[in-house]
């Protein structure tokens, strides 16, 4: 069961673009997490939101949690070709249980 | 040294044939994890265990047995592997103190079935 939809699959974007990855659920999560994972690596976390409506920074990158807690985004300005990799989003429920979305697919050219 | 190491990075075997697929970490974590990669589909769990006498399976566990040999130690088996098998498989380990439940991965094993 899938229950974290992300859109785009795939994005393609010239350096110095703006973008935005939703990760979308009709679940309520105790948090949400977001993972970038490049080539040949496992999934590395970014960052972790917990409260309804929270924004985190993290350098270019702007992750904001759903007020209900049943989505999330994640904004980057200025994007750069080291940005590239897959972006994942994952939903952490109180039986421990985490539940990954289908994945978003950065490219950044130069 | 990785926190969580995978073994092998890479296999190759044929349809039939039992393969296993090894997991270790030095996180001190209790739980440990084994998930599924396959374009477009994201992570897919197959088991879990929460400790070394806990095993649970996942959302795609038919085909798969696994072994915790100890706390830092489990390792993913499939009896007799098929072409639909074929896939990135990850490790990985999570903290149960913490509050906010994250995971971390190991590097990966592609796994190819002929």
């Amino acid at each position: 069961t899938q229950l974290l939809e992300q859109s785009p699959q795939f994005l393609s974007i010239q350096e110095g673009e703006n973008l935005t990855v939703y990760c979308n659920s009709s679940s309520v999560f105790s948090s949400l997490q977001w993972y970038r994972q490049e080539p040949g690596e496992g999934p590395v976390l970014l960052v972790t939101v917990v409260t309804g409506g929270e924004v985190k920074k993290l350098k270019r990158l702007t992750f904001q949690f759903g007020d209900a807690r049943k989505d999330s985004s994640l904004h980057i300005t200025a994007a750069q070709p080291g940005d590239t990799g897959l972006y994942l989003c994952a939903g952490w429920d109180t039986g421990n249980q985490f539940y990954f979305g289908t994945g978003t697919s950065l490219t950044v050219i130069p | 040294d990785a926190d969580v190491t995978q073994t092998p990075r890479n296999r190759i075997t044929k349809t039939g044939k039992r393969i296993m697929l090894e997991c270790s970490q030095t996180k001190g974590h209790d739980r440990m994890y084994w998930y599924r990669q396959d374009p477009g589909l994201g992570l897919r769990l197959i088991y879990y265990s929460f400790d070394v006498k806990d095993i649970n399976k996942g959302e795609i566990s038919d085909g798969y047995s696994v072994s915790r040999q100890a706390q830092a130690k489990f390792s993913l088996s499939l009896e007799s592997a098929i072409p639909n098998q074929t896939a990135l498989y990850f490790c990985a380990t999570s903290d149960p103190t913490g509050l906010t439940g994250e995971l971390f991965f190991g590097e990966g094993s592609r796994l190819t079935v002929l």
